[in-house]
Protein backbone atom coordinates (compact mmCIF):
# COMPACT_ATOMS: atom_id res chain seq x y z
CA UNK A 1 0.00 0.00 0.00
CA UNK A 2 1.03 3.46 -0.50
CA UNK A 3 1.89 5.89 2.04
CA UNK A 4 2.48 9.74 1.93
CA UNK A 5 3.90 11.80 5.15
CA UNK A 6 4.07 15.10 5.19
CA UNK A 7 5.81 15.86 8.55
CA UNK A 8 5.43 19.78 8.15
CA UNK A 9 1.97 21.62 8.98
CA UNK A 10 3.40 25.02 8.59
CA UNK A 11 6.19 26.69 7.42
CA UNK A 12 7.18 30.61 7.19
CA UNK A 13 10.00 31.74 4.36
CA UNK A 14 10.96 35.13 3.44
CA UNK A 15 10.01 36.19 0.20
CA UNK A 16 12.90 35.80 -2.15
CA UNK A 17 14.53 33.03 -0.29
CA UNK A 18 14.14 29.42 -1.13
CA UNK A 19 12.16 26.90 0.78
CA UNK A 20 12.17 22.96 0.83
CA UNK A 21 9.00 21.03 1.94
CA UNK A 22 9.57 17.47 2.94
CA UNK A 23 7.89 14.23 1.45
CA UNK A 24 8.24 10.40 2.41
CA UNK A 25 6.79 8.06 0.72
CA UNK A 26 6.34 4.45 1.68
CA UNK A 27 5.22 1.87 -0.77
CA UNK A 28 5.87 -2.15 -1.93
CA UNK A 29 5.86 -1.33 -6.05
CA UNK A 30 8.71 -1.31 -8.50
CA UNK A 31 7.50 2.03 -10.50
CA UNK A 32 5.15 4.52 -8.83
CA UNK A 33 4.73 8.00 -9.82
CA UNK A 34 5.60 11.51 -7.03
CA UNK A 35 3.77 14.79 -7.29
CA UNK A 36 3.10 17.39 -5.49
CA UNK A 37 -0.21 19.65 -5.67
CA UNK A 38 -0.75 23.50 -4.62
CA UNK A 39 -3.51 24.54 -3.30
CA UNK A 40 -4.65 27.96 -2.59
CA UNK A 41 -7.75 29.13 -0.68
CA UNK A 42 -9.62 29.38 -3.60
CA UNK A 43 -9.43 25.35 -2.95
CA UNK A 44 -8.43 24.41 -6.58
CA UNK A 45 -5.97 21.87 -6.94
CA UNK A 46 -2.86 22.88 -9.04
CA UNK A 47 -0.18 20.06 -10.32
CA UNK A 48 3.33 21.62 -9.79
CA UNK A 49 5.71 18.92 -10.71
CA UNK A 50 5.92 15.09 -11.16
CA UNK A 51 9.36 12.62 -10.57
CA UNK A 52 8.72 9.25 -11.69
CA UNK A 53 10.40 5.95 -10.00
CA UNK A 54 12.79 5.19 -12.45
CA UNK A 55 13.45 8.61 -13.53
CA UNK A 56 17.59 8.99 -12.76
CA UNK A 57 17.31 12.87 -12.66
CA UNK A 58 15.55 15.37 -10.68
CA UNK A 59 12.54 17.09 -12.00
CA UNK A 60 12.20 20.62 -12.19
CA UNK A 61 9.48 22.82 -13.42
CA UNK A 62 10.73 26.75 -13.61
CA UNK A 63 10.92 27.76 -9.67
CA UNK A 64 10.43 24.21 -8.46
CA UNK A 65 12.61 21.43 -8.33
CA UNK A 66 11.73 17.76 -6.93
CA UNK A 67 15.17 16.23 -4.45
CA UNK A 68 14.36 12.87 -5.02
CA UNK A 69 16.43 10.81 -2.77
CA UNK A 70 15.03 7.13 -3.75
CA UNK A 71 17.68 5.11 -1.03
CA UNK A 72 15.48 7.50 1.80
CA UNK A 73 12.31 7.57 0.08
CA UNK A 74 12.02 11.11 0.39
CA UNK A 75 10.61 13.51 -2.70
CA UNK A 76 10.90 17.10 -1.28
CA UNK A 77 9.63 20.08 -3.67
CA UNK A 78 12.15 23.11 -3.37
CA UNK A 79 10.84 26.03 -4.34
CA UNK A 80 13.58 28.96 -5.57
CA UNK A 81 12.87 32.51 -5.12
CA UNK A 82 9.67 32.56 -3.22
CA UNK A 83 7.24 34.88 -4.34
CA UNK A 84 3.79 36.19 -1.93
CA UNK A 85 1.85 34.07 -4.45
CA UNK A 86 3.27 31.11 -3.41
CA UNK A 87 1.83 31.15 0.06
CA UNK A 88 -0.59 27.54 -0.27
CA UNK A 89 -1.09 24.65 1.21
CA UNK A 90 1.42 22.14 -0.72
CA UNK A 91 0.64 18.18 -0.90
CA UNK A 92 2.84 15.66 -1.76
CA UNK A 93 1.06 12.70 -3.84
CA UNK A 94 2.22 9.17 -5.20
CA UNK A 95 0.57 6.43 -7.43
CA UNK A 96 -1.22 7.01 -10.83
CA UNK A 97 -0.37 4.51 -13.61
CA UNK A 98 -2.84 1.57 -12.25
CA UNK A 99 -2.20 2.83 -8.49
CA UNK A 100 -4.63 4.62 -7.07
CA UNK A 101 -3.07 8.41 -6.46
CA UNK A 102 -2.76 8.87 -1.97
CA UNK A 103 -2.08 12.05 -0.71
CA UNK A 104 0.11 13.56 2.27
CA UNK A 105 -1.52 15.66 4.92
CA UNK A 106 0.01 18.92 3.95
CA UNK A 107 1.97 21.77 4.40
CA UNK A 108 0.66 25.22 4.86
CA UNK A 109 3.10 27.89 3.46
CA UNK A 110 3.47 31.24 4.22
CA UNK A 111 5.76 34.05 2.03
CA UNK A 112 6.46 36.62 4.06
CA UNK A 113 7.09 40.07 2.70
CA UNK B 1 -10.61 23.26 -23.57
CA UNK B 2 -10.18 19.86 -22.03
CA UNK B 3 -10.91 20.16 -18.46
CA UNK B 4 -13.40 18.08 -15.34
CA UNK B 5 -16.11 19.96 -14.51
CA UNK B 6 -17.75 19.23 -10.73
CA UNK B 7 -21.05 20.82 -10.84
CA UNK B 8 -22.38 22.23 -8.50
CA UNK B 9 -19.52 24.54 -6.81
CA UNK B 10 -22.00 24.69 -3.43
CA UNK B 11 -24.75 22.54 -2.43
CA UNK B 12 -26.58 22.32 1.02
CA UNK B 13 -28.48 19.37 1.58
CA UNK B 14 -31.17 18.27 4.72
CA UNK B 15 -30.61 15.66 7.02
CA UNK B 16 -31.57 12.46 6.02
CA UNK B 17 -31.40 13.03 2.18
CA UNK B 18 -29.37 11.48 -0.11
CA UNK B 19 -27.55 14.56 -3.07
CA UNK B 20 -25.58 13.68 -5.99
CA UNK B 21 -22.13 14.91 -6.77
CA UNK B 22 -21.50 15.00 -10.60
CA UNK B 23 -17.74 15.06 -11.99
CA UNK B 24 -17.40 15.09 -16.14
CA UNK B 25 -14.14 15.01 -17.95
CA UNK B 26 -13.50 15.43 -21.46
CA UNK B 27 -9.64 14.34 -21.22
CA UNK B 28 -10.01 11.08 -22.32
CA UNK B 29 -8.38 9.93 -18.98
CA UNK B 30 -9.09 6.28 -17.84
CA UNK B 31 -9.41 6.66 -13.85
CA UNK B 32 -11.10 8.99 -12.15
CA UNK B 33 -11.33 9.36 -8.10
CA UNK B 34 -13.49 11.35 -5.61
CA UNK B 35 -11.60 12.81 -2.59
CA UNK B 36 -12.70 14.42 0.29
CA UNK B 37 -11.15 17.07 2.37
CA UNK B 38 -12.22 18.37 5.72
CA UNK B 39 -11.21 22.20 6.83
CA UNK B 40 -7.63 22.47 7.14
CA UNK B 41 -6.82 18.60 6.65
CA UNK B 42 -5.64 16.50 3.19
CA UNK B 43 -7.45 14.75 0.92
CA UNK B 44 -8.94 11.18 1.49
CA UNK B 45 -10.02 8.91 -1.22
CA UNK B 46 -13.35 7.74 -1.20
CA UNK B 47 -13.98 5.94 -4.25
CA UNK B 48 -11.33 5.41 -7.56
CA UNK B 49 -12.20 4.01 -11.42
CA UNK B 50 -9.39 2.67 -13.25
CA UNK B 51 -12.04 1.81 -16.04
CA UNK B 52 -15.51 1.81 -17.18
CA UNK B 53 -17.81 -0.18 -15.50
CA UNK B 54 -15.37 -0.63 -12.61
CA UNK B 55 -14.67 0.77 -9.28
CA UNK B 56 -13.23 0.38 -5.73
CA UNK B 57 -13.60 1.68 -2.96
CA UNK B 58 -10.86 4.27 -1.01
CA UNK B 59 -10.27 5.03 2.48
CA UNK B 60 -13.45 6.17 3.80
CA UNK B 61 -16.39 4.39 1.53
CA UNK B 62 -18.75 4.50 3.97
CA UNK B 63 -21.87 6.46 3.72
CA UNK B 64 -21.16 6.90 -0.11
CA UNK B 65 -21.75 5.38 -3.73
CA UNK B 66 -20.55 5.63 -7.35
CA UNK B 67 -21.14 4.73 -10.57
CA UNK B 68 -19.02 4.50 -14.06
CA UNK B 69 -21.22 3.70 -16.87
CA UNK B 70 -19.32 6.05 -19.07
CA UNK B 71 -16.04 7.15 -19.85
CA UNK B 72 -16.68 10.18 -18.78
CA UNK B 73 -18.75 10.46 -15.93
CA UNK B 74 -18.66 9.68 -12.44
CA UNK B 75 -20.90 10.58 -10.25
CA UNK B 76 -20.67 10.43 -6.53
CA UNK B 77 -24.10 9.95 -4.27
CA UNK B 78 -24.14 10.55 -0.27
CA UNK B 79 -26.49 8.92 0.93
CA UNK B 80 -27.82 9.42 4.37
CA UNK B 81 -25.71 6.71 5.85
CA UNK B 82 -23.14 9.48 5.91
CA UNK B 83 -23.04 10.48 9.16
CA UNK B 84 -21.21 13.73 9.02
CA UNK B 85 -20.92 14.94 5.11
CA UNK B 86 -20.08 18.41 5.41
CA UNK B 87 -16.71 18.53 3.38
CA UNK B 88 -15.23 20.10 0.54
CA UNK B 89 -14.86 17.06 -2.69
CA UNK B 90 -13.13 16.72 -5.06
CA UNK B 91 -13.03 14.53 -8.07
CA UNK B 92 -10.25 14.27 -10.60
CA UNK B 93 -8.86 12.01 -13.34
CA UNK B 94 -5.86 10.59 -14.47
CA UNK B 95 -4.33 8.42 -17.22
CA UNK B 96 -3.53 5.04 -16.97
CA UNK B 97 -0.21 4.51 -18.38
CA UNK B 98 3.08 5.88 -19.23
CA UNK B 99 4.50 9.35 -17.29
CA UNK B 100 1.77 10.87 -18.04
CA UNK B 101 -0.33 9.89 -14.75
CA UNK B 102 -0.76 13.12 -12.75
CA UNK B 103 -3.77 13.37 -11.18
CA UNK B 104 -5.57 16.62 -12.96
CA UNK B 105 -8.38 18.21 -10.69
CA UNK B 106 -12.14 19.81 -10.82
CA UNK B 107 -12.87 22.47 -8.85
CA UNK B 108 -14.41 20.92 -6.13
CA UNK B 109 -17.71 21.03 -4.58
CA UNK B 110 -18.36 22.88 -1.05
CA UNK B 111 -21.31 20.37 0.69
CA UNK B 112 -23.41 21.59 3.62
CA UNK B 113 -25.86 20.14 5.71
CA UNK B 114 -28.70 21.92 7.33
Amino acid sequence: AQKITQTQPGMFVQEKEAVTLDCTYDTSDQSYGLFWYKQPSSGEMIFLIYQGSYDEQNATEGRYSLNFQKARKSANLVISASQLGDSAMYFCAGGGGYQKVTFGTGTKLQVIP
Amino acid sequence: DGGITQSPKYLFRKEGQNVTLSCEQNLNHDAMYWYRQDPGQGLRLIYYSQIVNDFQKGDIAEGYSVSREKKESFPLTVTSAQKNPTAFYLCASSLNRGRDTEAFFGQGTRLTVV
